[in-house]
């Protein structure tokens, strides 16, 4: 199947821990993004990588280090978690055309 | 400061009734808006609009562009129960498709 697959989908940690969260794209995309939805349904984006170079890094706390070890994965590692950073993280690629695709998503909560 | 906002916040109708959702923005070097539809957690995409007065069809879901006035509609025709979802508005700013989202607006169907 071609898509957008992230691991895992649910994360529950402690404070205090590094996790990261893996982003794979079959789709033959060359940019990919991170993105972060609050408890409230609203999607901020946090990075983008377009064909393993970072060109969008949103205002983030410097704890969030993406990874792109080729333009297929876009991986992002989060230390020392917080309370605050419990979410839905989203990867998502587009085509140079526009639209995007989203993976399933990573539920992050920390206790 | 970009823009996009979507109204009414939430809205609750009965199977079969249409319901129009909308979604206006300001934002610098428009390039596209973007329909999704969220359930659970992965936004599904809906439409993507570039041009205005266009509308855009996909069974009983339609949406169009105004570019002049910068606003897009989303309508839902004949609603069904599995309608019920958070539609989330996005738009297209720059060459490298970082999308802004609206804050989405819930629909809830009901039998």
């Amino acid at each position: 199947d071609t898509a957008v697959s992230q691991t895992p989908k649910y994360l529950v940690t402690q404070m205090g821990n590094d996790k990261s969260i893996k982003c794979e794209q079959n789709l033959g995309h060359d940019t990919m993004y991170w993105y972060k939805q609050d408890s409230k349904k609203f999607l901020k984006i946090m990075f983008s990588y377009n064909n393993k170079e970072l060109i969008i890094n949103e205002t983030v706390p410097n704890r969030f280090s993406p990874k792109s070890p080729d333009k297929a994965h876009l991986n992002l590692h989060i230390n020392s978690l917080e309370l605050g950073d419990s979410a839905v993280y989203f990867c998502a690629s587009s085509p140079p055309r526009g639209g995007l695709f989203f993976g399933p998503g990573t539920r992050l909560t920390v206790l | 400061e970009d823009k996009v906002v979507q109204s009414p916040l939430s809205l609750v109708v009965h199977e079969g009734d249409t319901v129009t959702l909308n979604c206006s923005y300001e934002v610098t070097n428009f390039r596209s808006l973007l329909w999704y539809k969220q359930e659970k957690k992965a936004p599904t995409f809906l439409f993507m609009l570039t041009s205005s007065g266009i509308e855009k069809k996909s069974g009983r879901l339609s949406s169009i562009l105004d570019k002049k006035e910068l606003f897009s509609i989303l309508n839902i025709t004949a609603t069904q129960t599995g309608d019920s979802a958070i539609y989330l508005c996005a738009v297209v700013n720059d060459s490298w498709g970082k999308l802004q989202f609206g804050a989405g607006t819930q629909v809830v169907v009901t039998p």
